[in-house]
């Protein structure tokens, strides 16, 4: 156990509404990432982020944003959600002792579904 | 565009016998080397890291790894239905570079 908790677990909504998904972490880690996992697409990073208020895109990044005010959470907003963004959320922390290593765990998910 | 290839599978093999995971990635530049397992409606969980060329011993699972190649593979020995999931390769460079990952090869063990 990572120590990291995702919220909601499950949600469902409607297309154009706005949703925050949220991960909390509870050991202080500097990196954070967001995933969607789709069948025939596997993982694929959204957004991540390298410290409180520092953030970068990943592949799939159009639709959504992400905001990182404090070091233990990490929220993930569809601005306005899409049917093609129903898939299963996944935040993960980078754990490691030193900047040369990257070994990633991952939260419990979040399967959303857009109506 | 870093790529990190697997087979599909499903991969099919008898309890007690050896599961033969491959992984192919096209940067060069690759140093740390992941497998994760991941049992259906569950997160993805690390079970081995390799950053050598050569083989890693744990337990049952063996992670062999030939940078020339460009090759990772996933050993398992002495096969369990429980070890049926979807094993994810994932592949790291360096700095705040995110970790690549394929899309997974499907394991069946037949009991």
């Amino acid at each position: 156990d990572a120590g990291i908790t995702q919220s909601p677990r499950h949600k469902v909504t409607e297309t154009g509404t706005p949703v925050t998904l949220r991960c909390h972490q509870t050991e202080n880690h500097r990196y954070m990432y967001w995933y969607r996992q789709d069948p025939g697409h596997g993982l694929r990073l959204i957004h991540y982020s390298y410290g409180v208020k520092d953030t970068d895109k990943g592949e799939v990044s159009d639709g959504y944003s992400v905001s990182r005010s404090k070091t233990e959470d990490f929220l993930l907003t569809l601005e306005s959600a899409t049917s093609s963004q129903t898939s299963v959320y996944f935040c993960a922390i980078r754990r490691a002792a030193t900047d040369s290593y990257n070994e990633q765990f991952f939260g419990p998910g979040t399967r959303l579904t857009v109506l | 565009q870093k790529e990190v290839e697997q087979n599909s599978g499903p991969l099919s093999v008898p309890e007690g016998a050896i599961a033969s995971l491959n992984c192919t990635y096209s940067d060069r530049g690759s140093q740390s080397f992941f497998w994760y397992r991941q049992y259906s409606g569950k997160s993805p969980e690390l079970i081995m890291f390799i950053y050598s060329n050569g083989d890693k011993e744990d337990g049952r699972f063996t992670a062999q790894l030939n940078k020339a190649s460009q090759y990772v593979s996933l050993l398992i020995r002495d096969s369990q239905p429980s070890d049926s999931a979807t094993y994810l390769c994932a592949v790291w460079n360096s700095g705040n570079t995110p970790l690549v990952f394929g899309k997974g090869t499907r394991l069946s063990v037949i009991a």
